[in-house]
């Protein structure tokens, strides 16, 4: 089945580790995003990608890195800089050309630092 | 800036009531508008849509027509049941950019 692919649904992580978080999708789209949730603050834009090897950041990227080398794989890596990384992570993609703004969604990552 | 603002929840209801989620938008140009919805535990799923003024989106007995005098997108149901129970979360699309509102949880009992 086509869809998008986030691992691991769970994470733990000590203060001052760092982290990446997985997403995969099949759906053969272009743009991938990165958004971040937090309890009665919606969803927020860490960093996106429409095209292999560019990405562009998003409205809460400090702290964060991803990369694009494949059209299908968007990593996300959580790093030892970013000062409250306790999130619910999800990952989406979408087309870009014709595309209305509607977004596919994975599953999420819960991170959790100890 | 654009932005999206909805009704603040927790919003329970009983089974077969009405619902209304209150949203309305800020944007400086003519954006697509949506309703996403969340089940615990999950990802974010697309409910309904409307690309322009006057649209109605409908899905699995929701509604929202794209009023722009008003700048709204209230989302409807005539009859909600307990599998209702969700986040839900209006957006807008605009210059290839997905702007959400801080979502409304719903929790509709039996």
């Amino acid at each position: 089945d086509g869809g998008i692919t986030q691992s691991p649904k769970y994470l733990f992580r000590k203060e001052g580790q760092n982290v990446t978080l997985s997403c995969e999708q099949n759906l053969n789209h272009d743009a991938m995003y990165w958004y971040r949730q937090d309890p009665g603050q919606g969803l927020r834009l860490i960093y996106y990608s429409q095209i292999v090897n560019d990405f562009q950041k998003g409205d809460i990227a400090e702290g964060y890195s991803v990369s694009r080398e494949k059209k299908e794989s968007f990593p996300l890596t959580v790093t030892s800089a970013q000062k409250n990384p306790t999130a619910f992570y999800l990952c989406a993609s979408s087309h870009l050309t014709g595309n209305t703004g509607e977004l596919f969604f994975g599953e999420g990552s819960r991170l959790t630092v100890l | 800036g654009d932005s999206v603002t909805q009704m603040e929840g927790p919003v329970t209801l009983s089974e077969e009531a009405f619902l209304t989620i209150n949203c309305t938008y800020t944007a400086t140009g003519y954006p697509s508008l949506f309703w996403y919805v969340q089940y615990p535990g999950e990802g974010l799923q697309l409910l309904l849509k409307a690309t322009k003024a006057d649209d109605k989106g409908s899905n699995k007995g929701f509604e929202a027509t794209y009023r722009k005098e008003t700048t709204s997108f209230h989302l409807e149901k005539g009859s909600v049941q307990v599998s209702d129970s969700a986040v839900y979360f209006c957006a807008l699309s605009i210059e290839g950019k997905l702007i959400f509102g801080q979502g409304t949880e719903l929790s509709v009992k039996p």
